[in-house]
């Protein structure tokens, strides 16, 4: 299974930040998979962002979403079965959003088991 | 500020045994299974343990992991200079209602 990431690297202040994992080896849907976006501010820590069970997994058939309180306002993820990826959108930009964004997949929601190189996104005028 | 308390800091010397905390809290550790992950610079965190003591497949059994109550331990031994890197801990945490990594501990092996 391989997850790459892509998307827009340069962000302005209080634009939209997308990115899109795509995900190749296996299907994003089916089974008890789910997919997580998350970032890592350079030289700091790993911060959960949020995650999509996509339609027609065991659990959630109609497909679930799920994300980090603070920033639950101004993100929204989705998963596209007939490209088989992960997108994440990231709504009114500021600095503190610069970051390598990762995306990677739990087996039972219990463990991050693959993860993408990531993707570094800079907010910056 | 996590909610998980790594040391920022370990070192070592080779052959020797390092020890990696990870103190948490009732809603977190003392409720859901914790993982471990190293991460070298540049690249990805890999899984390095889940479900508090379990290592994936091709992990060498020098890492092991143990929990008690709210903190759970990674520990190395026969610590070798390709150990070092960043570690974290990561656990569900039910009273944020989403994952929490630890601050994250550089290991150096002098």
């Amino acid at each position: 299974l391989q997850l790459q990431e892509s998307g827009s690297g340069l962000v302005k202040p209080s634009q939209t930040l997308s990115l899109t994992c795509a995900v190749s080896g296996g299907s994003i849907s089916g089974g008890d998979y789910s997919w997580h976006w998350i970032r890592q501010p350079p030289g700091k820590g790993l911060e959960w962002i949020a995650y999509v069970y996509p339609s027609g997994t065991t659990y959630y058939p109609s497909g679930k979403t799920y994300y980090k309180s603070s920033l639950k306002s101004r993100v929204t993820i989705s998963a596209d079965r007939s490209k088989n990826q992960i997108s994440l959108t990231l709504s009114s930009v500021t600095a503190a959003d610069t970051a390598v964004y990762y995306c990677a997949r739990t087996e039972g929601g219990m463990v991050f088991d693959y993860w993408g190189q990531g993707t570094l996104v800079t907010v910056s005028s | 500020q996590s909610v998980l308390t790594q040391p920022p800091s370990a070192s070592g010397t080779p052959g020797q045994r390092v020890t990696i905390s990870c103190s948490g809290s009732s809603s977190n550790i003392g409720s859901n299974t914790v993982n471990w992950y190293h991460q070298l610079p540049g690249t990805a965190p890999k899984l390095l343990i889940y479900s508090d003591n379990q290592r994936p497949s091709g992990v060498p059994d020098r890492f092991s992991g143990s929990k008690s109550g709210t903190s759970a331990s990674l520990a190395i031994s026969g610590l070798q200079s390709d150990d070092e890197g960043d570690y974290y801990c990561a656990v569900w945490d039910d009273g944020l209602d989403g994952w929490e990594f630890g601050g994250g501990t550089k290991l150096t092996v002098l």
